[in-house]
């Protein structure tokens, strides 16, 4: 158990529709990451927040947002689904935000039908 | 722009045989490098990392080499187990930024045959 929980572990939903995923850090981790993980694919990085402040963007879609709250959890918002949408999503913590060990939680498996 | 590669995509070996991994990174300020391990269904755990200071790193049967030059960076198994089958992922941190982006390969699936 890394310390990282996120919920909920699955998620069955249809296109057009909108979904939040939530994430904790591990207590004392400012930094939190989100990665998306499709079939067969590595991990891509989305997006970080560090104290509540975007730190870092990768390939996130417009359709896609989150935020850092002031007691440092996480949500990601998925909208206007897709099939492509379907996938592992992961989210991770560390303490500082920069070149460190990342702790990644269970995954939220989403489904879009 | 930053990209990681990784090879190869799916590596069988027999018990007590050795695996190597290998990653080439794009971006030269890249300055820290971990690899991570999935089980099946399970979420990416750290095994090792290296800085861009250090040449090699080993933990037990573990090993990572980094060559800054041919900007390339490996794993090493040694004596490998049943329970080292797995996904194995690379990543570089691009060194320009103040951010804990990473960025990862594609992964390497590993079968360990008994």
């Amino acid at each position: 158990d890394s310390g990282v929980t996120q919920t909920p572990k699955h998620l069955i939903t249809a296109t057009g529709q909108r979904v939040t995923l939530r994430c904790s850090p591990r207590s004392g981790d400012l930094s939190v990451y989100w990665y998306q993980q499709s079939l067969d694919q590595g991990l891509q990085f989305l997006i970080q927040y560090y104290n509540g402040e975007e730190r870092a963007k990768g390939n996130i879609l417009e359709r896609f947002s989150a935020q850092q709250f002031p007691d440092l959890h996480s949500e990601l918002n998925l909208s206007s689904l897709e099939l492509g949408d379907s996938a592992l999503y992961f989210c991770a913590s560390s303490k500082t935000g920069t070149e460190e060990t990342q702790y990644f939680g269970p995954g939220t498996r989403l489904l879009v039908l | 722009g930053e990209n990681v590669e990784q090879h190869p995509s799916t590596l069988s070996v027999q018990e007590g045989d050795s695996a190597v991994i290998k990653c080439t990174y794009s971006d030269s300020a890249s300055n820290y490098f971990p690899w991570y391990k999935q089980e099946l269904g399970k979420r990416p755990q750290l095994i090792i990392d290296i800085r861009s200071n250090v040449g090699e790193k080993k933990d037990q049967r573990i090993a990572v080499t980094l060559n800054k030059t041919a900007k390339h960076f490996s794993l090493h198994i040694t004596e490998t187990q049943p329970e080292d089958s797995a996904v194995y992922f690379c990543a570089a941190h691009p060194g320009s930024s103040n951010t804990g982006k990473l960025i990862f390969g594609q992964g390497t699936t590993l079968q360990v045959k008994p």
